[in-house]
C-alpha cells in the first residue's frame, strides 16, 4: 500500500512569488493534516481535513496560507504571497476515521525556501 | 496551553550502550501519546502509540512505556541504523498532535 507521497520535494521561491504544495493522503484516509517545521523549531499543525471539509485551521499562520482538499482526496497548501518566514518544511499526514487507532502517517514532506 | 518536553536534546551511545529517551508532556485530556523516528531528510515514521498509563509496547530493540507525567522510550542494545532523532506528540480531545522538539540519537560502532 502506498504510503502519503508530496509534491515537490523541494521549491526555492523568491519573497512575494506563489507556491502550491500537493498532498495525497493514503488510500482510505479520511483525515488529512498539515504541519510545518521551521529551523530550529518543534513541528506544528497547521490545519486538519475530515474528508473534503476543514476539521480546524487553527494553526494557519495569516491569510497568505489556502488550504484545499478536493473530492475528499488529494490537498493542496498555496502560499501567496511567500514571506521570508515561511521557509520550513511542509508535512502532510493522514490517519482512518474517527476512534482508535489515532495514529497518523507521514509524507517525506516538502522544503520551502523563500529567498 | 498543551505542550511535550523531550530530553535530552541529544545522546551519544556507544553500539550495545542501552539508554532511555523522556518525554514529559502537559496534555489535558490525552486520547494518546506518539513515538515516531525521523531520519534526515524524511517525514516522521510512526513506532508507538499509548493510550493510558502503565501501558507499555515493544519493537524490536525499542520499548515505550506511559506514565500519567511522562513517557520514556527505552533503546536496549542499539544499532548504528538507530541513529535517529526520536520525536514524542501528545494528541488530546480539544487539540492537535502536538509534539517536542525531539532527541537526535547518535549511536556509534
Amino acid at each position: 500500500e502506498a504510503g502519503v507521497t508530496q509534491f515537490p520535494s523541494h521549491s526555492v521561491i523568491e519573497k512575494g512569488q506563489t507556491v502550491t504544495l500537493r498532498c495525497d493522503p493514503i488510500s482510505g484516509h479520511d483525515n488529512l493534516y498539515w504541519y510545518r517545521r521551521v529551523m530550529g523549531k518543534e513541528i506544528k499543525f497547521l490545519l486538519h481535513f475530515v474528508k473534503e471539509s476543514k476539521q480546524d485551521e487553527s494553526g494557519m499562520p495569516n491569510n497568505r496560507f489556502l488550504a484545499e482538499r478536493t473530492g475528499g482526496t488529494y490537498s493542496t497548501l498555496k502560499v501567496q504571497p511567500a514571506e521570508l518566514e515561511d521557509s520550513g518544511v511542509y508535512f502532510c499526514a493522514s490517519s482512518q476515521g474517527w476512534g482508535q487507532p489515532y495514529e497518523q502517517y507521514f509524507g517525506p514532506g516538502t522544503r520551502l525556501t523563500v529567498t | 496551553e498543551d505542550q511535550v518536553t523531550q530530553s535530552p536534546e541529544a545522546l551519544r551511545l556507544q553500539e550495545g550502550e542501552s539508554s532511555s529517551l523522556n518525554c514529559s508532556y502537559t496534555v489535558s485530556g490525552l486520547r494518546g501519546l506518539f513515538w515516531y523516528r525521523q531520519d534526515p531528510g524524511k517525514g516522521p515514521e510512526f513506532l508507538f502509540t499509548l493510550y493510558s498509563a502503565g501501558e507499555e509496547k515493544e519493537k524490536e530493540r525499542l520499548k515505550a512505556t506511559l506514565t500519567k507525567k511522562e513517557s520514556f522510550l527505552h533503546i536496549t542494545a542499539p544499532k548504528p541504523e538507530d541513529s535517529a532523532t526520536y520525536l514524542c506528540a501528545g494528541l488530546s480531545g480539544n487539540t492537535p498532535l502536538v509534539f517536542g522538539k525531539g532527541t537526535r540519537l547518535s549511536v556509534i560502532a
